[in-house]
């Protein structure tokens, strides 16, 4: 089946450094990429949307110059997280849309620690 | 936009007994509703879904039916098993907009 293969799958990194997280489709085209970040016991909350090759679609209250997002190619979509501090630990976690049968895959998330 | 709510946010069932989680959507539009279940630190798993032309699904013990007019959808596990306790997310999305919006969530516990 379709699988998005999502790294790193933790990280911990000093306040005012930058992380880059990546997802690939490996065995489809992921046209689009969402991006959500999930806090502890909440649900996922959609952060962007990418398409590639164009820029990406920002979810209100989300800073575009923090999360700056990448989607160069079909199968590769990144999210770096700039200048981190500690309220951006988090789970991110991208997901990709398989078929036009609304199917999506999720990547496995990566577990951000900013100290 | 959307806006998905979810009830309750906790559950807690007798092994063997049903569960039941209510989800409630504000866009009509909404045509397409996924169940997922998330373990701690692991990535949501679609376990059901439903499309806005269809009323009822089932997949053994687990069923989803889907109140168009009333704009809420249900999930329905039967016969629980201790390996059922998890969250459980519903969500939403429309044809021409695909992002998903999410519930807030249910933490169901099977007490064995």
């Amino acid at each position: 089946g379709a699988v998005v293969s999502q790294h790193p799958s933790w990280v911990i990194c000093k306040s005012g450094t930058s992380v880059k997280i990546e997802c690939r489709s490996l065995d489809f085209q992921a046209t689009t990429m969402f991006w959500y970040r999930q806090f502890p016991k909440q649900s996922l909350m959609l952060m962007a949307t990418s398409n590639e090759g164009s820029k990406a679609t920002y979810e209100q209250g989300v800073e575009k110059d923090k999360f700056l997002i990448n989607h160069a190619s079909l199968t590769l979509s990144t999210l770096t997280v700039t200048s981190a501090h500690p309220e951006d630990s988090s789970f991110y976690i991208c997901s990709a849309r398989t078929d036009t049968n609304y199917g999506y895959t999720f990547g496995s998330g990566t577990r951000l620690t900013v100290v | 936009g959307e806006n998905v709510e979810q009830h309750p946010s906790t559950l807690s069932v007798q092994e063997g007994d049903s569960a039941v989680i209510k989800c409630t959507y504000s866009d009509s539009a909404s045509n397409y509703f996924p169940w997922y279940k998330q373990e701690l630190g692991k990535r949501p798993q679609l376990i059901i879904d439903i499309r806005s032309n269809v009323g009822e699904k089932k997949d053994q013990r687990i069923a989803v039916t889907l109140n168009k007019t009333a704009k809420h959808f249900s999930l329905h596990i039967t016969e629980t098993q201790p390996e059922d306790s998890a969250v459980y997310f519903c969500a939403a999305s429309k044809a021409g907009n695909e992002k998903l919006t999410f519930g807030t969530g249910t933490r169901l516990t099977i007490i064995p």
